[in-house]
């Protein structure tokens, strides 16, 4: 089992809707968790952070955490063409900050 | 301030050539990693260095790989003998060593091996 799952896609939502994207995790004790936007052709690029189970909002983008049910997810609102990406999720390893697991990331698509 | 960067952003080799890709951190940042990325795939962990040593370099691919980090700043990483199977965009990011912090990724050298 990947230490981080996310469903490859590709998701498609016309613009103006609401994109959810959802990513598991396998270590219960990990404490961080990334959401990373990559353009075709560029690196990866730091969209939230979010620590604490909850919601945590940033614009039109909100990350909801769920540590007992081990997963992460990124709600993108009011979705944009400018949106259409891969978006990548990240997770501390347990008990180590320094260390980071991706997957493989879910591809967005937003159709004007 | 200034981000991570990379250089050569573009590197194409004849196989069986050696290769230095390099990593220049955001200043203060003390832990640096570098990932692969294959075309259409998730990254690939290589190696990370906290200061100048490497505590985990589980990721690097065979002996042919091999990095240094000196004066706790920039970063090399070197292919030798290369193959085709090692083309791919190679990333480097920093943050701030512990902690709950982000890492910030470079724009990428894309590695082509002829």
């Amino acid at each position: 089992q990947k230490e981080v799952e996310q469903n490859s896609g590709p998701l498609s939502v016309p613009e103006g809707a609401i994109a959810s994207l959802n990513c598991t995790y396998s270590d219960r004790v990990s404490q961080s968790f990334f959401w990373y936007r990559q353009y075709s052709g560029k690196s990866p690029e730091l969209i939230m952070s979010i620590y604490s189970n909850g919601d945590k909002e940033d614009g039109r983008f909100t990350a909801q955490l769920n540590k007992a049910s081990q997963y992460v997810s990124l709600l993108i609102r009011d979705s944009q063409p400018s949106d259409s990406a891969t978006y990548l999720c990240a997770v501390n390893e347990a008990n180590n900050f320094n260390k980071f697991y991706f997957g493989s990331g879910t591809k967005l698509n937003v159709k004007p | 301030g200034a981000g991570v960067s990379q250089s050569p952003s573009n590197k194409v080799t004849e196989k069986g050539k050696d290769v230095e890709l390099r990593c220049d951190p955001i200043s203060g940042h003390t832990a640096l990693y570098w990932y692969r990325q294959s075309l259409g795939q998730g990254l690939e962990f290589l190696i990370y260095f906290q200061g100048n040593s490497a505590p985990d370099k589980s990721g690097l691919p065979s002996d042919r790989f091999s990095a240094e980090r000196t004066g706790g700043s920039v970063s090399t990483l070197t292919i030798q003998r290369t193959q085709q199977e090692d083309s791919a965009v190679y990333l480097c990011a920093s943050r701030f060593a512990g902690g709950a912090y982000e890492q910030y990724f470079g724009p990428g050298t894309r590695l082509t091996v002829t």
